[in-house]
This record gives C-alpha cells, structure tokens and sequence, in this order.
C-alpha cells in the first residue's frame, strides 16, 4: 500500500536559523497536504499542493511539491520559537484519503 | 472552516471495556474521518464515517474492535470495545467541510483529540 516516509525525525536549531523537512511518497500523489501540530494539540492544516513542481510560500514558509509528484519539502527561513511543533505530511493518492508521514518534531532554541 | 468538538477529553478506562467517543461539527460536512495517534507518533487513519452506510476500514482496523456510527451529516460516534493496553492512544475525528457553496477537496479540520490510557 501507499508509504509516505518523511525526515528527519527530529530537529533542533537554535533560532534564526532554517529549518527542512523532506516527505517522499511510494507512490505517484494527486496532491500532498501538510498540518503542524503544537504540542499537546491537533493538527492544523498548512497548505495544500497539487501540481507538478508547485512552489507555494506563506510568510517564511516556503513548500515544494517534486516534478514527479512523489516528493515534498517544507523550509522554514530564520526560525521562531513559534514555529516550535510537529510538521507532518500528508499524501493522498487518489479521493480524500490522506496517509500521514511520520512527522517531524521541531524545537527551537533561543 | 469548521468547529469540531469531541467527548470526552480524555479517560482512563479498565481492561476489557469499552469507550464510545462523540464527535460534533458545527456544520454539515461532506466526510467525517476517525484517526488513531500513538504517543509521538504519526497519525492512522482508521475509518471513513458514512452517512447513513457502514463505516470503511482501513486495514489493519474491524468494525467488531471500532463501530462506528453516523446518524447525519454533523455528528459521529467511534467505540474502542474490548480495550487493552494497546488501545492506548488519542483518537482524533476529522472532517471535509462543505464551505462556499461545494465540498471542500482541501483540508481536513481536525477536532481536539480525545486521550485515551487503558489500564
């Protein structure tokens, strides 16, 4: 079935600096979504991407989706302790069935 | 957007029995989703809810272990019958709203998670 690894599993960095997280499907996505969860939360929706080699940004937030629609990253520029979570992929090959990456747990120190 | 409410919180439960959690919307949604996340783990989608049909199970997950119930378009029940130990986890429902006039393709809402700890 449809696997949809993501790395790293864990990240610390001190503030101010970049942070990436790189998700890659088993499988061809018609579209990947990703959700940040603060600690003792629930996920919250990000962004959605759908097309080929798509580019979105939001603030310092900066999403990719591959030309092969198998593969995403999220890079966060010049880090704040707000930006403090768990981001997680999240792909779907086919309706609205989305199948989540491991996530990745982000701590910043300032 | 959608407001998801779920009850209860969070319980603390005996072996071998069983907790049936709500999940309300605030609205009328399109699809209603029941996932499992274990401690500092990712999210296991367990179950698409159907209005008025019989829940879809992922694998790995049966209707005898997690009935689950929809009676309309705002509200779900997901059962963990039979718990053990195992079962130990917070149970998240999500939903695909139906917002400006169609159905949502987009993001899924989710609610706050009810945390479960069998002992």
């Amino acid at each position: 079935g449809q696997q949809v690894m993501q790395i790293p599993q864990y990240q610390h960095v001190q503030e101010g600096e970049d942070f990436t997280t790189y998700c890659n499907s088993s499988t061809t996505l018609s579209n990947i979504q990703w959700y940040k969860q603060r600690p003792g939360g629930h996920p919250v929706f990000l962004i959605q991407l759908v097309k080929s080699g798509e580019v979105k940004k939001q603030k310092r937030l900066t999403f990719q989706f591959g030309e092969a629609k198998k593969n995403s990253s999220l890079h966060i520029t010049a880090t704040q302790t707000t930006d403090v979570g768990t981001y997680f992929c999240a792909g779907s090959e086919y309706g609205n069935k989305l199948v989540f990456g491991a996530g990745t747990i982000l701590r910043v120190k300032s | 957007s959608a407001v998801i409410s779920q009850k209860p919180s969070r319980d603390i439960c005996q072996r071998g029995t069983s907790l049936t959690i709500q999940c309300q919307v605030d609205s009328q949604v399109t699809m209603m989703f029941w996932y499992r996340q274990q401690p500092g783990q990712s999210l296991t989608l367990i179950a698409t809810a159907n209005q008025g049909s019989e829940a879809t199970y992922e694998s790995g997950f049966v209707i005898d272990k997690f009935p689950i119930s929809r009676p309309n378009l705002t509200f779900s029940t997901l059962t963990v019958s039979n718990m053990s130990p195992e079962d130990s986890s917070i149970y998240l429902c999500s939903v695909l709203p139906y917002s400006s006039g169609r159905y949502s393709t987009e993001e899924q809402f989710f609610g706050p998670g009810t945390r479960l700890t069998v002992l």
